[in-house]
């Protein structure tokens, strides 16, 4: 079956660590988003690539890395220099920009809880 | 700025009662409007794509509408199980493929 993974789905994390959330996808996809969700708040985007070995910062890339080596992954780095890192971290894929069906699907999230 | 606003943020039905769920947007260029369901812990679930005033997109109790300015979801004789966040999202012209996302229609549907 063809979809988004994402691991670990809960995740704990020691002020002043660095945390690396994973995301595979074998949709076939060009393009791929890591986005954060707070309670009461959108969905808020933090990096997006449309290609390997190419990306871009969202809204809120500030204590956020991310790397794109192969095609089907996408992995987000929370780094200590993130101060309110504590949220549920949702990855997406979709298809490229020359595609006129551009709609973004969703893995099933980890929550990422600071200690 | 360009913003989504979803109305209201949180509906409570009784199972069978029909409702609609708002979408408004101040955004220029739009290049599409899309409709997600999410439920409780879980990854958002793609329901409907419009992309110009006029179209319909109908999937069971369903039906999302689009006008120049807002989308209307529309729930027919809701079941509980239809209880779920109901996001929105715009795509613009001036952006690649991302999307702004409103906060979201908390539906609680009652039995």
């Amino acid at each position: 079956d063809g979809g988004i993974t994402q691991s670990p789905k809960y995740l704990f994390r020691k002020e002043g660590q660095n945390v690396t959330l994973s995301c595979e996808q074998n949709l076939n996809h060009d393009a791929m988003y890591w986005y954060r969700q707070d309670p009461g708040q959108g969905l808020r985007l933090i990096y997006y690539s449309q290609i390997v070995n190419d990306f871009q910062k969202g809204d809120i890339a500030e204590g956020y890395s991310v790397s794109r080596e192969k095609k089907e992954s996408f992995p987000l780095t929370v780094t200590s220099a993130q101060k309110n890192p504590t949220a549920f971290y949702l990855c997406a894929s979709s298809t490229g920009q020359g595609s006129s069906y551009n709609e973004q699907f969703f893995g099933p999230g980890t929550r990422l809880t600071v200690l | 700025e360009d913003q989504v606003t979803q109305s209201p943020e949180a509906l409570r039905l009784q199972e069978g009662e029909s409702s609609s769920l708002n979408c408004s947007y101040t955004v220029s260029g739009l290049r599409g409007l899309f409709w997600y369901r999410q439920d409780p812990g879980k990854g958002p679930e793609f329901l409907f794509t419009l992309y110009s005033a006029g179209e319909e997109k109908e999937k069971e109790r369903l039906k999302a509408t689009l006008t120049k300015k807002e989308s209307f979801l529309h729930i027919t004789a809701p079941k509980p199980e239809d209880s779920a966040t109901y996001l929105c999202a715009v795509r613009l012209n001036s952006g690649y493929s991302t999307l702004t996302f409103g906060k979201g229609t908390m539906l609680l549907v009652s039995p």
